[in-house]
């Protein structure tokens, strides 16, 4: 099945210091999506984008889809520790299909 | 408001048994699903239901069955459970299809299978 390539697997950071990881793919997508998981929890959505090209932030958080559509970018500036995580990129296939990448875990040492 | 529920949350079952995971939403969404979650693999989508009375294959149907119940409940069945299928279970809804909507996912249920 389609695959979307996530770099990297991890990242171990001191407090403070800025993130940035993205996601590759064969394939267009119209929709991309970024989701933090927590320890035993589902994944929750951070940032949706939905036109070539967009750039939006949340927060701390931006993400960018890219103008070829095959790829996105999520950064997170000024790590603290509750961004401790595991984050997802995912692209939407038609209207009801979400492909997700392997997933980056973010390990912040205080 | 309870978002989604899943039961059980933890499930361990020898090869060949069978057994029913649930999932229920109360946020009267119309689209729900299963995904699994492996190791390095992110999630990948066994089935889905569009609205009520409906379902369709994701990308990892085999040796799963799904029943929408009623527009709550969305239930996933191993009929005879192999290794392979240990995995994390998440169910997700949303109130029409993914484009502009926000995916609710439910808290996950661990199988293991011997």
């Amino acid at each position: 099945g389609q695959q979307l390539n996530q770099s990297p697997q991890s990242m171990f950071i001191q407090e403070g210091e800025d993130v940035s990881m993205n996601c590759t793919s064969s394939s267009i997508f119209n929709t991309w999506l970024w989701y933090k998981q927590d320890p035993g929890e589902g994944p929750v959505l951070l940032i949706a984008l939905y036109k070539a090209g967009e750039l939006t932030s949340n927060g701390r958080l931006t993400a960018q889809f890219g103008i070829t559509r095959k790829d996105s970018f999520l950064n997170i500036s000024a790590s603290i520790p509750s961004d401790v995580g595991i984050y997802f990129c995912a692209g939407l296939q038609g209207a009801q299909k979400l492909v997700f990448g392997q997933g980056t875990r973010l390990t912040i040492n205080p | 408001n309870a978002g989604v529920t899943q039961t059980p949350k933890f499930q361990v079952l020898k090869t060949g048994q069978s057994m029913t995971l649930q999932c229920a939403q109360d946020m009267n969404h119309n689209s729900m699903y299963w995904y699994r979650q492996d190791p390095g693999m992110g999630l990948r989508l066994i089935y889905y239901s569009a609205s009520e009375g409906t379902t369709d294959k994701g990308e990892v149907p085999n040796g799963y069955n799904v029943s929408r119940l009623n527009k709550r409940e969305f239930s996933l069945r191993l009929e005879s459970a192999a290794p392979s299928q240990t995995s994390v279970y998440f169910c997700a809804s949303v109130s029409g299809d993914l484009r502009g909507e926000t995916q609710y996912f439910g808290p996950g249920t661990r199988l293991l299978v011997l």
